[in-house]
Parts: structure tokens; sequence; C-alpha cells
């Protein structure tokens, strides 16, 4: 099974700031299928990233994905106040298909 | 559009089994695998397994094999995930989810979830 680390645990920002996300796997990703998501309290996750670096229909371009083989980066350029939520990256090159342990942003 | 309508919450004692149903609808429910990932309070998100609702194949997570079941009933369009002998740990926001295409491993489609509590 592919552990998935990500980093810090908790990201303090102002909006207008820029946010990087770091997600490390144990083992190589297969054909770089990683995903980011975002989610809000009480919500579905919300997908962002597919194929470590295409964007999901509908999600604006300041968020941007990128890495390979077993480190993986999101960045949010400039913060937007519906930014502030939990992160979390999964790979689904390989079952079982798991998730990062998640990367909250929050307002600072 | 695309959604997936989940049942409600469910509370059960330890050792019971819940159902959770998943009904989608914009699309053609035999076409895409269905997937269901489970989030415990306060934690990070988990992928339990994979029905296909055509040929009822399955994938399970090696955790959840022995107590779990992912079955379809094509004929109201509906998958089902049962998970048996159940724990204080089995607490979580269970969600149903379809990816863009067929073998997509990655979910632009999110039930509502369906929070079962485990309690005595």
């Amino acid at each position: 099974e592919i552990v998935l680390t990500q980093s810090p645990g908790t990201l303090s920002l102002s909006p207008g700031e820029r946010a990087t996300l770091s997600c490390r796997a144990s083992q190589s990703v297969s054909s770089n299928f990683l995903a980011w998501y975002q989610q809000k309290p009480g919500q579905a996750p919300r997908l962002l990233i597919y194929g470590a670096s295409s964007r999901a229909t509908g999600i604006p371009d300041r968020f941007s994905g990128s890495g390979s083989g077993t480190d993986f980066t999101l960045t949010i350029s400039r913060l937007e106040p519906e930014d502030f939520a939990v992160y979390y990256c999964q790979q689904y090159g390989s079952s079982p298909l798991t998730f990062g342990g998640g990367t909250k942003v929050e307002i600072k | 559009q695309v959604q997936l309508v989940q049942s409600g919450a469910e509370v059960k004692k330890p050792g019971a089994s819940v159902r959770v149903s998943c009904k989608p609808s914009g699309y053609t429910f035999t076409a895409y695998y269905m997937h269901w990932v489970r989030q415990a309070p306060g934690q990070g998100l988990e992928w339990m397994g994979r029905i296909h609702p055509n040929s009822g194949d399955t994938n399970y997570a090696q955790k959840f094999q022995g107590r779990v079941t992912m079955t379809r009933d094509t004929s109201i369009s509906t998958a089902y995930m049962e998970l048996s002998r159940l724990r204080s740990d089995d607490t979580a926001v269970y969600y149903c989810a379809r990816g863009l295409y067929d073998y997509s491993g990655y979910y632009p489609y999110w039930g509502q979830g369906t929070l079962v509590t485990v309690s005595s």
C-alpha cells in the first residue's frame, strides 16, 4: 500500500498569500496518478487536480499541481477567502487507492 | 448533471450491520464504477472499495475484506455498501463517489455522505 504523507499539517496564511502544500509518497505513484481535493466542514471533498497537474472542470487557475514519482505539490497562487479549507492528496495508480492525512490552510 | 443521493443517517449498536444506499442520476448507472470512501470524525479519507454496476465485480480494500459487501440493484439504479460486525471506530461519514471515466480513480462526483454512528 502506498502511504501518502502531507506537510505541513497546518498552514497559517493571509488572503493574497501563496500556499505551497506537499504530498510525499512511500513509493513511486504509477503514471503520476495523483489527485488533490479541497474539503470544507460538512461538505464532500471537491476535486481540484488529477493526473498530478490537470485542473478539474471549473477550478480557478490559481490552483496548480506539479510533481512526479514520489513528490507532489499543490500551489495556490493567491489565497482567496474561500480557499481556507483542508486539502487532501490521493493516489489512484495502485490498489488500494490511498489518501494523505490532509493539510489545513487556515487564516493567519 | 451527475448527482449521487445517499440514504440518511444511521445509528447502530456494536456488532450490528449497516447498509448505505447511493442512487445516482444524470448518467447511465451501469457504465461507471461506483466507489465507497469513508471519513471518521476529524480524520482523513479512506477508500473502502468499488463495484461495477454492470457486472457486479467488486474490489475491496484489504482492511475491510470479510466485513464489507458492495452490491447493486440495476432495476432501480442503486448501489449499496453493507458493513457488518460494526465497531465504535466504524463511526464515520460514508460517501459514494464516481470517477470521471469508468476506470478513473479520481472523483469529481460525490454523494452528500451518510453518517453512521456506532454506539451502545
